[in-house]
This record gives structure tokens, C-alpha cells and sequence, in this order.
């Protein structure tokens, strides 16, 4: 069964300030990867995707994720955070054809 | 009108009403999902479809029944729901059920009075 795991339920972090989001997964095999992002109020938005290839991917908003297998890890990242990055992150994972596992989502909070 | 829309954005019903979710893509896609989010919990996959036709319902209490009439539009019909089923529910499309990536429409607060 497939699974991820983002272990930090909330993170506060300056403006201008770098950021990190942390995801595990559990998967049998080489799994996609996704990163979205969510407002209050509003559906997801699809910050960036691992297929395959590079393990550095890079996505809109200026955020980017890596892919280490040896960790089992897809980290999101974006050098400097702005006020309008606040919003909850979510991790997904998907393997098995339709279904996309999604963690229980990072709420991020930028001071000014 | 792009992407993933969803009517109403806002619904209050009471216990024995019964009221109908739409969901609408207009990026050709051939998949269609439907989740649940509540406070504090993760993010409900309640029911797929691929090309009309239901390929997962995940345990899914019988006062929710789906729709989907074509590949671009896909209903939650609801009929005597309970409190505890106040919560955004979130439509979101794929190309195929083998693509992972999904498009989600912005959701409806549904509140069960």
C-alpha cells in the first residue's frame, strides 16, 4: 500500500526567509510524486510533479522539490518565502492507476 | 470557462433534503474524482471514474450517490445527510486514470444542518 507522511503540521516562517516542507512516501516501486498547493477556501493547485528523469524538479511560484529514493523523501523548498506562499501544502503519491494518496498537509504561516 | 468548476460554492441543507453537487471540466480529461476534506482530517478519496464508468468507491455511506453522465461532468447527489458530513467537497479531473496529476475545481462548503 502506498502512503506519505508529512511530519510537520505547521510552520511559521519569516518573509524573505528560506523554507523546507518535509514528505515521505512509501511506495513498491518508483512512484510519482506531486506537491499542491491550497488557499482557504479554494481547491488544490499542482505546485510541481516527479515523474521520473531529474531528481531536482522545479515548479511554479518559484518552489522546487527533490527526489531522494534513499530516503524515501520529496522535500519542497523555495529559497524565499513570501507573504502569499502562506496556505496549507499538501504531498501526494501516486502508484496505483487512479489512485493519488495525499498526506495530511503542512500549514505554512509567514510573518511579516 | 477553464479548468475544473464546481456549483454551488456554498450550500446549507438540512437532514432531509436532498440537493445534487455539480462538477464541470473543460480540459478533456477522462477521469473524475471526487474527495471529501474536513477539518482536521487528510483529504477523502471518495469516488473515480474513468470514462463514465465507476472504477472506485471507497466505502462510501449510501446518502452519497454519484454521477457522472459524460466524461466532462460528474454530480454528488445527496439525499438525508448528517451533521457530520459538513465539509468541502472537492472535484478534481485527470487526462487518465494512469496520470497522476490532478486538476481540482475549487470546491463546495456543503453544511448539513
Amino acid at each position: 500500500a502506498q502512503s506519505v507522511t508529512q511530519p510537520d503540521i505547521h510552520i511559521t516562517v519569516s518573509e524573505g526567509a528560506s523554507l523546507e516542507l518535509r514528505c515521505n512516501y512509501s511506495y513498491g516501486a518508483t512512484p510519482y510524486l506531486f506537491w499542491y498547493v491550497q488557499s482557504p477556501g479554494q481547491g488544490l493547485q499542482l505546485l510541481l510533479k516527479y515523474f521520473s528523469g531529474d531528481t531536482l524538479v522545479q515548479g511554479i511560484k518559484g518552489f522546487e522539490a527533490e527526489f531522494k529514493r534513499s530516503q524515501s523523501s520529496f522535500n519542497l523548498r523555495k529559497p524565499s518565502v513570501h507573504w502569499s506562499d502562506a496556505a496549507e501544502y499538501f504531498c501526494a503519491v501516486a502508484g496505483n492507476a487512479g489512485k493519488s494518496t495525499f498526506g495530511d498537509g503542512t500549514t505554512l504561516t509567514v510573518k511579516p | 470557462e477553464t479548468g475544473v468548476t464546481q456549483t454551488p460554492r456554498h450550500l446549507v441543507m438540512g437532514m432531509t433534503n436532498k440537493k445534487s453537487l455539480k462538477c464541470e471540466q473543460h480540459l478533456g480529461h477522462n477521469a473524475m474524482y471526487w474527495y471529501k476534506q474536513s477539518a482536521k482530517k487528510p483529504l477523502e478519496l471518495m469516488f473515480v471514474y474513468s470514462l463514465e464508468e465507476r472504477v472506485e468507491n471507497n466505502s462510501v455511506p449510501s446518502r452519497f450517490s454519484p454521477e457522472c453522465p459524460n466524461s466532462s461532468h460528474l454530480f454528488l447527489h445527496l439525499h438525508t445527510l448528517q451533521p457530520e458530513d459538513s465539509a468541502l467537497y472537492l472535484c478534481a479531473s485527470s487526462l487518465s486514470l494512469l496520470e497522476g496529476e490532478q486538476y481540482f475545481g475549487p470546491g463546495t462548503r456543503l453544511t448539513v444542518t
